[in-house]
């Protein structure tokens, strides 16, 4: 089955700073990985999804690298705002498959 | 207008008492689901429903049965109620797309078991 992990850091940085979230995924077969942004109180916020035949998706502020042959991933979060402070999950699933989150990061944003 | 709304947002509850989270989605969407969400933070699929097909983690206990009345609700009765089943349960929705299938999710309800 999937198993989608991240080291669970709590990464801080400064208000204007790159941040990076990594995520690594075990199933070879997955195709189709999102993260997640989850604030306190709140459920889960869709921020950017990619497919398994892309390497790269950009969005607003947001990128998601994708490596294959290591199986990771990757979101950056450019001139980080304190209101980008959350719980950061990437998800993955193969087929229509039910979603499998990994652990979460916590992003702290000072200003 | 909230696409997934659950009720209630907070639930405390004495051990053994049966209780239920109700879930409804206005996204029309196929399927639906129920995460539980530990200290760590860590989501766990439950349950998921779609009109055809109810998928079980068989890790999850018989006590807690989803009850789906029509498609958009999906709702969660726990019996018995036990002090680790205190968590934060979420609710969500999606439906099959050719490329995007990002889940919708709810809130969340917080369930203490005391």
């Amino acid at each position: 089955g999937e198993s989608v992990g991240l080291h669970l850091p709590t990464l801080s940085v400064q208000e204007g700073d790159n941040s990076i979230i990594n995520c690594a995924y075990s199933n070879s077969a997955s195709d189709y990985f999102i993260w997640y942004k989850q604030e306190s109180g709140k459920g889960p916020q869709f921020i950017i999804d990619i497919r398994s035949n892309m390497d790269k998706r950009q969005g607003q502020r947001v990128t998601v690298l994708l490596n294959k042959t290591v199986k990771h991933l990757s979101l950056q979060i450019a001139a980080t705002q304190p209101g980008d402070s959350a719980v950061y999950f990437c998800a993955g699933t193969s087929g229509y498959s039910t979603l499998t989150f990994g652990k979460g990061t916590m992003l702290l944003v000072s200003p | 207008d909230t696409a997934v709304s659950q009720t209630p947002k907070y639930l405390v509850t004495q051990m053994g008492n049966d209780k239920s989270i109700k879930c409804e989605q206005n996204l029309g969407h196929d399927t639906m689901y129920w995460y539980k969400q530990d200290s760590k933070k860590f989501l766990k699929i439950m349950f998921s429903y779609n009109n055809k097909e109810l998928i079980i983690n068989e890790t999850v206990p018989n006590r807690f049965s989803p009850k789906s009345p029509d498609k958009a609700h999906l709702n969660l009765h726990i019996n018995s109620l036990e002090l680790g089943d205190s968590a934060v349960y979420f609710c969500a929705s999606s439906q099959e797309a050719e490329w995007s299938y990002g889940y919708t999710f709810g809130s969340g309800t917080r369930l203490t078991v005391v």
